[in-house]
């Protein structure tokens, strides 16, 4: 199975910082990297497929950027509505694998 | 727009059996997959497994392969995930999510379904 190591495992920051998560791949996944919002006691959301791709509706301020094995989730201007935990998934290879998980606070 | 609709939360004891389901509203279910993922309390992400509910075909984690049954009826567009013998570490949230493929991005999710098992 593919480990994805995501990083750091929870933050606080203030409402409108630049907020940064990190996931590492165990080996080569080229860009074939998600991201999920939960907030809590919901279902996750899809925010960005294939690396740095925005799902419909998503804000502009949710980005994602990497390929290969290093993959950068950002938040530019962190809202009050973003308290959640995020996760990275790969799907280079079956089965899925997600990251920890990201818990985002203010 | 497509919805997935599980099944409610469930209460059961150790030994005990359980199917629990996932109906989608909306064109096309069932030329899409669907995947089951566990969330242990507290914790993080799962994938279980994924099922095409237009031919049955099923594909399993290799953590869960025989100690779940993914299945679909496409006739009433419902996926199931079931168990035979419950176990207190079964204890999760369980979420199906559709996907345009068996690996890809899970980009329209149920609900979730709460399964507690306890003596």
């Amino acid at each position: 199975d593919i480990q994805m190591t995501q990083s750091p495992s929870s933050l606080s920051a203030s409402v409108g910082d630049r907020v940064t998560i990190t996931c590492q791949a165990s080996q080569d996944i080229s860009s074939h990297l998600n991201w999920y919002q939960q907030k809590p006691g919901k279902a996750p959301e899809l925010l960005i497929y294939d690396a740095s791709s925005s799902e419909t509706g998503v804000p502009s301020r949710f980005s994602g950027s990497g390929s290969g094995t290093h993959f950068t989730f950002t938040i530019s201007g962190l809202q009050p509505e973003d308290v959640a935990s995020y996760y990275c998934q790969q799907y280079e290879n079956l089965p899925l694998t997600f990251g920890g998980g990201t818990k985002v606070e203010i | 727009d497509v919805q997935l609709v599980q099944s409610a939360a469930e209460v059961k004891k150790p030994g005990e059996s359980l199917k629990i389901s996932c109906k989608g509203s909306g064109d096309n279910f069932n030329t899409y997959w669907i995947a089951w993922v566990r969330q242990l309390p507290g914790k993080g992400l799962e994938w279980m497994g994924v099922v095409y509910p237009d031919d049955s075909d099923t594909i399993y984690s290799p953590s869960f392969q025989g100690q779940v049954t993914i299945s679909a009826d496409k006739s009433i567009n419902t996926a199931f995930l079931q168990w035979n013998s419950l176990q207190v570490s079964d204890t999760a949230i369980y979420f199906c999510a559709r996907s345009v493929l068996s690996s890809a991005w899970l980009y329209r999710w149920g609900q979730g379904t709460r399964v507690t098992v306890s003596s």
